[in-house]
């Protein structure tokens, strides 16, 4: 059974600097992972994919990487801004035909001003 | 224009009532999902439909019942609502399933804003 850890479970930050989340699963047989991110009272919001080939994927001032055989995701924030505040969430789709997606518990992030 | 919508975005009600969730995308997408975030944020799936036909149900009671009069919606019904319904329930919706995916951004799943539940 696939599970998925995101740690910190908290994280507060002065703005400016920059951050990694951590993701991690147990079963390395993923077709992809997915971050999103999550505002108060919001549905989810898909920042990115990574394909189970795939090294990383970048999107702005964000960077998420995977590597697959140790079962870890990270999620890279440069020059952390207050509206980077929110949840963030990873979840991934095992391989071999599950349309599911399985959600670590996700990382709260504050960014001060 | 809103991409995944559900309705309502606040429900009350009392234990033992019947109520529904309506969800509509309009992107065109072949799969719709609806998802449970309980009070510890857990979000896990309940089912998944693809043009209209189920495709996975994860052990959740029959008092949830899903709908799909088409492919751009997804309703779930729920009968006889317990105090452990209360949640945020969201709908998602994506291109294709994983099955026929060709992958990339196909596979992305888009998510409604979610409606959340209170059972008194």
């Amino acid at each position: 059974k696939q599970e998925v850890t995101q740690i910190p479970a908290a994280l507060s930050v002065p703005e400016g600097e920059n951050l990694v989340l951590n993701c991690s699963f147990t079963d390395s047989a993923i077709y992809n992972l997915q971050w999103f991110r999550q505002d108060p009272g919001k549905g989810l919001t898909s920042l990115l994919l990574i394909q189970s080939s795939q090294r990383e994927q970048t999107s702005g001032r964000l960077n998420a990487s995977l590597d697959k055989s140790s079962g870890r995701s990270t999620l890279y924030i440069a020059a952390s801004q207050p509206g980077d505040s929110a949840t963030y969430l990873c979840a991934v789709r095992r391989q071999g035909g599950s349309e599911k997606l399985v959600f670590g518990k996700g990382t709260k992030l504050t960014v001060n001003p | 224009d809103t991409a995944v919508s559900q309705t309502p975005k606040y429900l009350v009600t009392q234990m033992g009532n019947d109520k529904s969730i309506k969800c509509e995308q309009n992107l065109g997408h072949d799969t719709m999902y609806w998802y449970k975030q309980d009070s510890k944020k857990f979000l896990k799936i309940m089912f998944s439909y693809n043009n209209k036909e189920l495709i996975i149900n994860e052990t959740v009671p029959n008092r949830f019942s899903p709908k799909s009069p088409d492919k751009a919606h997804l309703n779930l019904h729920i009968n006889s609502l317990e105090l452990g319904d209360s949640a945020v329930y969201f709908c998602a919706s994506s291109p294709q399933p994983l099955s026929g995916g060709a992958g990339g951004n196909a596979d992305t799943q888009y998510f409604g804003p979610g409606t959340r539940l209170t059972v008194l």
